[in-house]
């Protein structure tokens, strides 16, 4: 089912701490993304990727970071500097930016 | 600043009756609108998408139009079925120097009612 894996599906943390989400997918895909969806807000774009050894910031990348060291692979980094972490996190790909994204089945951070 | 507005964000249907969600979106440059379904507790899917050479795509019960003019595009479900309750999200590419990127809108939920 889309080849795109995140990892793990819950995830609890301390507040002030750094915390990684995994995002791998096998689909020779150019491009990543990264979201965040909070109830009643939709899908908002944290990060994006067009090709490996590159990306950019999305709408509400505050408090985030990314790495694309790899073609497979594009993890989340939410540090401390994140207000509210607290959200359902969901990674994409596409061939390329701008087409068709398929979804990971997310990550469900929760900061306590 | 880039954004897709859509509307409504709640939709209850009587089954077999038809669903409407509207969507606009500010870049004229964007080429590329699709829409996603998603299921309680899953990830989004793609049901049908639509380019901008194309004001009309029809997939069975499923059909979209885009008016590239007025920059809006619509979802169209006809006589519409219980498994059709989910979130349904529209999003559309924004340029972004010589590539893009893909925002979403904030969402509809869809109640079908038996």
């Amino acid at each position: 089912d889309g080849g795109i894996t995140q990892s793990p599906k819950y995830l609890f943390r301390k507040e002030g701490q750094n915390v990684t989400l995994s995002c791998e997918q096998n689909l020779n895909h150019d491009a990543m993304y990264w979201y965040r969806q909070d109830p009643g807000q939709g899908l908002r774009l944290i990060y994006y990727s067009q090709i490996v050894n590159d990306f950019q910031k999305g709408d509400i990348a505050e408090g985030y970071s990314v790495s694309r060291e790899k073609k497979e692979s594009f993890p989340l980094t939410v540090t401390s500097a994140q207000k509210n972490p607290t959200a359902f996190y969901l990674c994409a790909s596409s061939i390329s930016s701008g087409a068709e994204a398929f979804f990971g089945q997310g990550t469900r951070l929760t900061v306590v | 600043g880039e954004n897709v507005e859509q509307h409504p964000s709640t939709l209850s249907v009587q089954e077999g009756d038809s669903a409407v969600i509207k969507c606009t979106y500010s870049d004229s440059a964007s080429n590329y609108f699709p829409w996603y379904k998603q299921e309680l507790g899953k990830r989004p899917q793609l049901i049908i998408d639509i380019r901008s050479n194309v004001g009309e795509k029809k997939d069975q019960r499923i059909a979209v139009t885009l008016n590239k003019t007025a920059k809006h595009f619509s979802l169209h479900i006809t006589e519409t079925q219980p498994e059709d309750s989910a979130v349904y999200f529209c999003a559309a590419s924004i340029s972004v120097d010589s590539s893009y990127k893909l925002i979403f809108g904030s969402g509809t939920r869809l109640l079908v009612r038996p």
